[in-house]
């Protein structure tokens, strides 16, 4: 089944922890991005990857990194997670940049 | 950079009734306007999208009109349904048509009364 998973679900971590949010898409999709929602907010690019090592900054990146290793992977990266980055985070994938963006399931954050 | 406003935030029309919702954005070189509908508790989906070289477009219920001189563009939801009760978030990309630099709205909560 194609499809964009993400992992964990659901974390509740302490400030200062570094964590990792990883996503993978299985349709071979060369374009992949990072969004945060909060509430009032909408959503919110952190950022975004044309294709294995190519990635840009989006409207949100600080405080985050990602890195584009392999085609199917586009980890999020938080070194020292703060309160203000509590969202829910969803990961997206298109088969280029101009493919429909199909969403993972998202993933919920709470930093103590 | 980008901004984009969507109005109302909040909606309710009877069943069968039209529905639509407006976004206003400032950047005059945006070229891509998608719309996400995104049910309680579940992940965004795009139901249409517009490019700047066309001035509506229609997929069976849902149309989008943009007027590039105003810098604003519709969602027209017609004979809604129960099951269009949702989310809704419009977006703008000055990247050429593409998902990359995408701002969305501030969404719009559609309820459907039966």
């Amino acid at each position: 089944e194609a499809q964009v998973t993400q992992n964990p679900r659901y974390l509740i971590t302490v400030t200062g922890k570094k964590l990792t949010v990883t996503c993978s898409q299985n349709m071979n999709h060369e374009y992949m991005s990072w969004y945060r929602q909060d509430p009032g907010l909408g959503l919110r690019q952190i950022y975004y990857s044309m294709n294995v090592e190519v990635t840009d900054k989006g409207d949100v990146p600080e405080g985050y990194k990602v890195s584009r290793k392999e085609k199917r992977n586009f980890p999020l990266i938080l070194e020292s997670p703060s309160p203000n980055q509590t969202s829910l985070y969803f990961c997206a994938s298109s088969l280029n940049r101009q493919g429909r963006q199909f969403f993972g399931p998202g993933t919920r954050l709470t930093v103590l | 950079g980008e901004n984009v406003e969507q109005h109302p935030s909040t909606l309710s029309v009877q069943e069968g009734d039209s529905a639509v919702i407006k976004c206003t954005y400032s950047d005059s070189a945006s070229n891509y306007f998608p719309w996400y509908k995104q049910e309680l508790g579940k992940r965004p989906q795009l139901i249409i999208d517009i490019r700047s070289n066309v001035g509506e477009k229609k997929d069976q219920r849902i149309a989008v009109t943009l007027n590039k001189t105003a810098k604003h563009f519709s969602l027209h939801i017609t004979e809604t349904q129960p099951e269009d009760s949702a989310v809704y978030f419009c977006a703008a990309s000055r990247t050429n048509f593409g998902n990359e630099k995408l701002t969305f709205g501030t969404g719009t909560r559609l309820t459907i009364i039966p």
